[in-house]
């Protein structure tokens, strides 16, 4: 069955870049659409950026100057970059794929990866 | 934006009762909501989509309802496994963005 995979640095130094990768095992990548979320300790869910099967790219207003999602289909792998990071950037970070052939509207994702934590911390 | 306002904030049942949740949209969204059930430790899991339809593997005392702005989740009668977080979601085109409710906790009474 299709599986997510996240992986990068636990530990991310202020100011610094974080950068994680979700890799998709199990299924095809494309024509599928992938999304970003996080969740900080204790507290809700908060989307972070979404990749269509056409290839847009939305971001959350409140990231958007500092994020970047990236792909490469040929190894099945989503990308995300997160610049100047603070400690309100810690979190459980998550890759998750879209459920409905849709551009973002109406979208549920079916599919998620076990998360990776990230600590913004010096 | 859309924002999502969930009710209650914690509801405190025991197994084998009805639980109804709820999910309030600030505008209209047709019936693009989805609900997602996360256990400690857990990833968020897939439980409706479409406001109403079951994802795959969900058993069926797990309804949804609603359109527009008000929504429900329903489980008819709670098994222990049931107690859990449990969060609305939408993506609108305008702004193109998703959005989650603050979650509701279940508990066991």
């Amino acid at each position: 069955q299709v599986q997510l995979q996240e992986s990068g640095p636990g530990l991310v130094k202020p100011s610094e870049t974080l950068s994680l990768t979700c890799t998709v095992s199990g299924g095809p990548f494309t024509p599928f659409s992938w999304s970003w979320f996080r969740q900080p300790p204790g507290k809700g869910l908060q989307w972070i950026g979404y990749l269509s099967y056409s290839g847009s790219i939305d971001y959350n207003p409140s990231l958007k100057s500092r994020v970047t999602i990236s792909v490469d289909t040929s190894k099945n792998q989503l990308f995300l970059r997160l610049s100047s990071v603070s400690a309100a950037d810690t979190a459980v970070y998550y890759c998750a794929r879209g459920a409905i052939f849709t551009l973002i509207r109406g979208n549920a994702f079916d599919i998620w990866g076990q998360g990776t934590m990230v600590t913004v911390s010096s | 934006e859309i924002v999502l306002t969930q009710s209650p904030g914690t509801l405190s049942l025991s197994p084998g009762e009805r639980a109804t949740l709820s999910c309030r949209a600030s505008q209209s969204v047709s019936t693009y909501l989805a609900w997602y059930q996360q256990k400690p430790g857990q990833a968020p899991s897939l439980l409706i989509y479409d406001a109403s339809n079951r994802a795959t593997g969900i058993p069926a005392r797990f309804s949804g309802s609603g359109s527009g702005t008000d929504f429900t989740l329903t489980i008819s009668s709670l098994e222990p496994e049931d107690f859990a977080i449990y969060y609305c979601q939408h993506c609108s085109n305008w702004p193109p963005m998703c959005s989650f409710g603050q979650g509701t906790k279940l508990e066991i009474k």
